[in-house]
């Protein structure tokens, strides 16, 4: 199968830091990217791993172990404008595959 | 300034009018995709375009078409749209590199079909 599987939401406070969990099963998986989606918006790319271990961009890191076929975003110092959709998605050769997305929620 | 754009925004239409959403990238990228998407289902791959004159179909083409004459522009044509087809549509393009992924996607087109 090439589905991917991340939780539907997630509620965290402002400041804190959130992990938002995506395993995975693909065959000729080649990468996994995380997206960002703002409602009314279009998906922002925030991260890619392609090799096991951190990638780290400002607040936001994303992890990957292939053995494990799972794979983790991080988003540290959380802030309001955080609240919106993130995606993994599987990338292997041209075909895209989205998860069905984490709504998260980040309160005052 | 590097954008994908995508024409038109919204569109009411009736079951069976063949329509078109065109997407236009101004960065020279090869590869460009169409998605659909729908409540809690994610983004959902229609066709993609691994460059001028290659296509090929994602996980739900069943009711679409696509072009690719030119690298700019990646038209999705419905020829006779139906209900099922009401969704948010998006045009993404990629220059892969091996390294990084990024797709960079237009602004969506919301598209319901009576």
């Amino acid at each position: 199968g090439q589905s991917l599987e991340q939780p539907s939401e997630v509620t965290a406070v402002e400041g804190a830091i959130v992990q938002i969990n995506c395993t995975y099963q693909t065959s000729g998986f080649y990468g996994l990217s995380w997206y960002q989606q703002h409602d009314g918006g279009a998906p922002t790319f925030l991260s890619y791993n392609a090799l096991d271990g951190l990638e780290e961009t400002g607040r936001f890191s994303s992890f990957l172990s292939r053995s494990d076929s799972y794979g983790y975003l991080l988003l540290q110092e959380l802030q309001m404008k955080d609240s919106a959709s993130y995606f993994c998605v599987r990338t292997g050769g041209f075909k895209t595959i989205f998860g069905a997305g984490t709504r998260l929620f980040v309160k005052a | 300034e590097a954008q994908v754009t995508q024409n038109p925004r919204y569109l009411i239409t009736v079951t069976g009018k063949k329509l078109t959403v065109t997407c236009s990238q101004n960065m020279n990228h090869e590869y460009m995709s169409w998605y659909r998407q729908d409540p809690g289902l994610g983004l959902r791959q229609i066709y993609y375009s691994m460059n001028v004159e290659v296509t090929d179909k994602g996980d739900v083409p069943e009711g679409y078409k696509v072009s690719r004459k030119e690298k700019r522009n990646f038209p999705l044509i419905l020829e006779s749209p139906s209900p099922n087809q009401t969704s948010l549509y998006f045009c993404a393009s990629t220059q892969t590199s091996g390294v990084t992924d990024t797709q960079y996607f237009g602004p969506g087109t919301r598209l319901t079909v009576l």
